[in-house]
This record gives C-alpha cells, structure tokens and sequence, in this order.
C-alpha cells in the first residue's frame, strides 16, 4: 500500500545550523514526490517536486531534497535555517495508477531558534 | 495569474447548522480537490474531481456531506448538519495532468 511517512513532528534548529526534515514513503510503482511548506493560517505552498528526472531536486527559498530509491527516502535538507523556514512542512506521494492521488505524511513542524 | 481562491477563510458556526464552502480553482486546471485538514495533521483527501466527474468520493462522509462542481469549474463543498468534529481546515487544491497540486488558502471551520 502507498504511504508517506514523516519522522520527527517536530524539529528545532538553530538560526544557521543545517535543516534536515526526513521523508520516507512506500509505493508500488515510481512515485512523484513533493514537499510542500505551510505559514500559520495559509495554504500549502510547493517547495520542491521529483518527477522521475534529476535524483537531486533543487527548490525555493534554498531548499533541496535528494530522492534515493534503494532508501525509499526523499528527504528535504537546508544548508543554514533562517528564522524565515518556521513552518509546516509536509511530503506528499503523487500515484497515477488510481488516478491523481496525493498522499500526505502527518507533517513536520520546523522551529528555528534565534 | 491567480492562484486558487476559496471563500470564506473562517467562519463559525453552532452544531447542526449547514454550512457551504466555495472554490475558485486556476484556470485550465481539470482536477480538482477538497482536503480536511485537522490541527497538527497532513490534508486528507475528501473528493476529487476530474472536470465536473466525482472520480475518488470515498472518504467523503456522504450523509453529511455533499459537493458539485458545476461546469467542471467552481466547487462547492455543503456539510449540513455539522458536527462539533467537522471543526478543521477545508483546503481546496487543484492541478493540470501530472503536475503538483496548488492550494488555496483554505476555510477554517470552527463549529461550537
């Protein structure tokens, strides 16, 4: 069965120290994957998406995430957190073999500490 | 060009009254979605719609619940009555073929 798993619901980094949010999934066939990021009250925004093409997928705002197959892992890492990447953050599966699904990890809440 | 807009962003409401949701998803995209998202949780998928078809209702609580996308454009999404439960996020998203998802800003309900 697909699936998306988030480790870690919460993860606190220092202001410049090194962003690393883990993302594991399970999926019968290749999958899509995305990261997407969510501000207090707003709707989510797209990081970053993997399409089958470059293992290493470069995103907005500084944001990167390396897609291994053999680890079934597509984890999204920051060089240096600015105070600014305090948010949500979420990884979705996207199936084309039962239609456009989506599926969402439980997410990951990011704290930067000044 | 605008993104996918959804009315209202919160509102109240006391159990058993109705409720209804409005989607507005950016043009040319066939599919769209509704999520409920619960505090601390991921989106959770409520229906889907290619053009104006319901193709994934599943999880849709359907005595409840009900949606239409009328013309395959605008949705709209009705729980009636609604329950002290039903208080979540209400995201509407929507994409073209195999691209990502983009999502509104989301309803949030509060029922009391």
């Amino acid at each position: 069965a697909q699936s998306v798993t988030q480790l870690g619901s919460h993860v606190s980094v220092s202001e410049g120290a090194l962003v690393l949010l883990r993302c594991n999934y399970s999926s019968s066939v290749p999958p899509y994957l995305f990261w997407y990021v969510q501000y207090p009250n707003q709707g989510l925004q797209l990081l970053l998406k993997y399409t089958s093409a470059a293992t290493l997928v470069k995103g907005i705002n500084g944001f990167e995430a390396e897609f291994k197959k053999s680890e079934t892992s597509f984890h999204l890492t920051k060089p240096s957190a600015h105070m600014s990447d305090a948010a949500e953050y979420f990884c979705a599966l996207f199936l084309t073999n039962t239609g456009n699904q989506f599926y969402f990890g439980t997410g990951t809440s990011l704290t930067v500490i000044p | 060009e605008a993104g996918v807009v959804q009315s209202p962003r919160y509102k109240i409401i006391e159990k058993k009254q109705p409720v209804a949701f409005w989607c507005n998803p950016i043009s040319g995209h066939n599919t769209l979605y509704w999520y409920r998202q619960n505090l601390g949780q991921g989106p959770e998928l409520l229906i889907r719609y290619e053009n104006e078809e319901a193709v994934d209702d599943s999880q849709l609580p359907k005595d409840r619940f009900s949606a239409e996308r009328l013309k395959g454009v605008d949705s709209t999404l009705k729980i009636q009555p609604a329950e002290l439960g039903d208080s979540a996020v209400y995201l509407c998203a929507s994409s073209f073929g195999r691209a990502e998802a983009f999502f509104g800003q989301g309803t949030r309900l509060t029922v009391v």
